[in-house]
């Protein structure tokens, strides 16, 4: 299996534009994670996904985010419009939750985003 | 709400030595706790899981305690290598999160092995 897929690796772009950010869980996963991570705050928990349906979307800093998983094997993570503090590593994790939530995450390599 | 605490100042052992690395949390009684190793420029890789009801865990040179409590897991490096030198992130299980797999991840501490 190639692993967690995230695209673009890196991308660069002015404030007020939209970033679309993307990700391929592994296949057979069931659970989503999209995390943030910057220096001053570490690894946060954006919002994640179980069987394609959002189930806790607490961790979006604002409207301007929203995530999609329109099918088991993409989801999306939009940004819409940019501002210079959106700026951090945005990785994308996938799980096979059994159910006991005793579950190993496998992340993506993340995406850098710097808005200017 | 929960917190996790991580020593936020670098580890830096000498090779051969064991690293011992700590993570608090407060607010909380985690029903299991992670342990990840994070390389720079790459996303977190898991290293072990431990219950609650475990005290100890292992896996080659790697041993993970948890003590409830004092609210506290030690994570433990033996025989310490310079490839052993990364970011170690210690996660728990979301306040609330049922069985849904929910981590809240610490700060971590970046471990550097010196040759």
């Amino acid at each position: 299996d190639a692993g967690v897929i995230q695209s673009p690796r890196h991308e660069v772009t002015e404030m007020g534009q939209e970033v679309t950010l993307r990700c391929k869980p592994i296949s057979g996963h069931n659970s989503l994670f999209w995390y943030r991570q910057t220096m001053m705050r570490g690894l946060e928990l954006l919002i994640y996904f179980n069987n394609n349906v959002p189930i806790d979307d607490s961790g979006m800093p604002e409207d301007r985010f929203s995530a999609k998983m329109p099918n088991a094997s993409f989801s999306t993570l939009k940004i819409q419009p940019s501002e210079p503090r959106d700026s951090a590593v945005y990785f994308c994790a996938s799980s096979l939750t059994s159910g006991s939530g005793v579950d190993e995450q496998y992340f993506g390599p993340g995406t850098r985003l710097t808005v200017t | 709400s929960q917190k996790i605490e991580q020593n936020s100042e670098a580890l830096n052992i000498q090779e051969g030595k064991t690293a011992t690395l700590t993570c608090n949390y407060t607010n909380y009684s985690p029903a299991y706790l992670q342990w990840y190793r994070q390389d720079p420029g790459r996303g977190p890789v898991f290293l072990l899981l431990i219950r609650e009801n475990e005290k100890e865990k292992r896996k080659e040179r790697l041993k993970v305690t948890f003590d409830t409590t004092l609210k506290q897991s030690l994570f433990h490096i033996t025989a310490s290598q310079p490839a052993d030198s990364a970011t170690y992130l210690c996660a728990l299980d979301g306040y609330g999160s049922g069985n849904t797999g929910k981590l809240i991840f610490g700060q971590g501490t970046t471990l550097q092995v010196k040759p």
